[in-house]
């Protein structure tokens, strides 16, 4: 079973839609879960992140951890053509492994105005 | 605001030559490392660097890699001898204090062996 499992799209919305790009994972030692957010020829760029389970909010983004499930979610409200790009979830386990990311393949987004 | 720069954006090599590539960290920074993205695959974890070592590095990392600090400003990632499936994005990235949730990237740099 991969690590970190996420849907690479393309996703394709109209402006203004509510957008939810997810990524499931398998490592339950996992405690810090980051999205990040690249546009083309550019590195990645952290968006948020949360520390193990729950939710964390800012702004137009709602990131949503749900441990027991593994599984985690990015909600984009009120999406702009600005928010295109490709979104990358990535985890990283506890103090020991806290210098490292695995990350998801990317989910591609499209926001049409 | 403070940003991780790579030099070159595009390198390319012929297979077998030796490529290095650099990257100017954050100046505070302390903990340094490089990842890469082969199209289409998911960015992987190849090492990390603290205080003059490698604090941890991917199986990737074998004895083709080798990453240094030369000077107190640049982080170099040297390739001995380029195969063509080292053609990838290498991304350099920077953390203060050692936190993955504190770490820029910086823009890549896109290697292709030829």
């Amino acid at each position: 079973q991969k690590e970190v499992e996420q849907d690479p799209g393309p996703l394709s919305v109209p402006e203004g839609a509510i957008v939810s790009l997810n990524c499931t994972y398998s490592n339950s030692a996992f405690q810090y879960f980051m999205w990040y957010r690249q546009y083309s020829r550019k590195g990645p760029e952290l968006l948020m992140y949360t520390y193990s389970s729950g939710n964390k909010e800012d702004g137009r983004f709602t990131a949503q951890v749900d441990k027991s499930s593994k599984y985690i979610s990015l909600f984009i409200r009120d999406s702009q053509p600005s928010d295109s790009a490709t979104y990358l979830c990535a985890m990283s386990g506890g103090a020991g492994n806290n210098r490292k990311l695995i990350w998801g393949l990317g989910t591609s987004l499209a926001v049409n105005p | 605001e403070p940003e991780v720069t790579q030099t070159p954006s595009h390198q390319v090599t012929q297979m077998g030559q030796e490529v290095i590539l650099r990257c100017v960290p954050i100046s505070n920074h302390l903990y340094f490392y490089w990842y890469r993205q082969i199209l289409g695959q998911k960015v992987e974890f190849l090492v990390s660097f603290y205080n003059n070592e490698i604090s941890e590095k991917s199986e990737i990392f074998d004895d083709q890699f080798s990453v240094e600090r030369p000077d107190g400003s640049n982080f170099t990632l040297k390739i001995r001898s380029t195969k063509l499936e080292d053609s990838a994005m290498y991304f350099c990235a920077s953390s203060q204090q050692g936190a993955v949730t504190e770490a820029f990237f910086g823009q890549g740099t896109r290697l292709t062996v030829v």
